[in-house]
């Protein structure tokens, strides 16, 4: 069964400084790995997209690692910001008619003054 | 501005009144999905399209329809609600193929009494 596990369920961490998000997954044919930022009551809002030849992709403090043979993903936000608080989702797409996405249950952040 | 728009936002009806929630996006996509989202569960997908008078189910079709009958709208129907389809309901679209981005609307909020 296809599925994406991600820990932690939810961290608290305190403004300026950095963390890590992991993502384990288990879906086959893998196509690519996406995570995305949402925040509360909003559409998530796309970060990073990984294919399976990519090791890390960075969008400005937001750094993504891919380990297709692990079927590992992190995501490395640094110098933390207040605006940083949301829910982050890893979200893996795997081959087939339509390009299914399979989602991450999310890690809930939240960055402290 | 490329967008998805849903309407209405925020929705409280009661068990077996028919309900409709619009979807449009202005980005000329060819795939759409509509997805649902409950505490501890993650996103889950209904149904998608992958173009004009296609579609197909998700993970959690059952007591939801959908037509696609233009490019730009997805209409999500709910023939007879009940209290278990209280959720936050999202839109969202991209272009076909692996890899593209794919861009969520603002979601609905529904409750069902």
């Amino acid at each position: 069964k296809n599925q994406v596990e991600q820990s932690p369920q939810s961290l608290i961490i305190l403004e300026g400084k950095n963390c890590t998000l992991q993502c384990n997954y288990t879906v086959s044919p893998f196509s690519n790995l996406r995570w995305y930022k949402q925040d509360t009551g909003r559409g998530p809002v796309s970060l990073t997209i990984m294919t399976f030849s990519e090791n890390t992709k960075s969008n400005g403090r937001y750094t993504a690692t891919l380990d297709a043979d692990t079927k590992q993903s992190s995501l490395h936000i640094t110098a933390s910001q207040l605006s940083d608080s949301a829910s982050y989702i890893c979200v893996v797409s795997y081959k087939r008619a339509g390009n299914m996405l399979t989602f991450g249950g999310g890690t809930r952040l939240m960055v402290k003054p | 501005e490329a967008q998805v728009t849903q309407n209405p936002r925020y929705l409280i009806t009661v068990t077996g009144k028919k309900l409709t929630v619009t979807c449009s996006q202005n980005m000329n996509h060819e795939y759409m999905s509509w997805y649902r989202q409950d505490p501890g569960l993650g996103l889950r997908q209904i149904y998608y399209s992958m173009n004009v008078e296609v579609t197909d189910k998700g993970d959690v079709p059952e007591g939801y329809k959908v037509s696609r009958k233009e490019k730009r709208n997805f209409p999500l129907i709910l023939e007879s609600p009940s209290p278990n389809q209280t959720s936050l309901y999202f839109c969202a679209s991209r272009e076909q193929g692996a890899g593209h981005e794919q861009y969520f609307g603002p979601g609905t909020r529904l409750t069902v009494t």
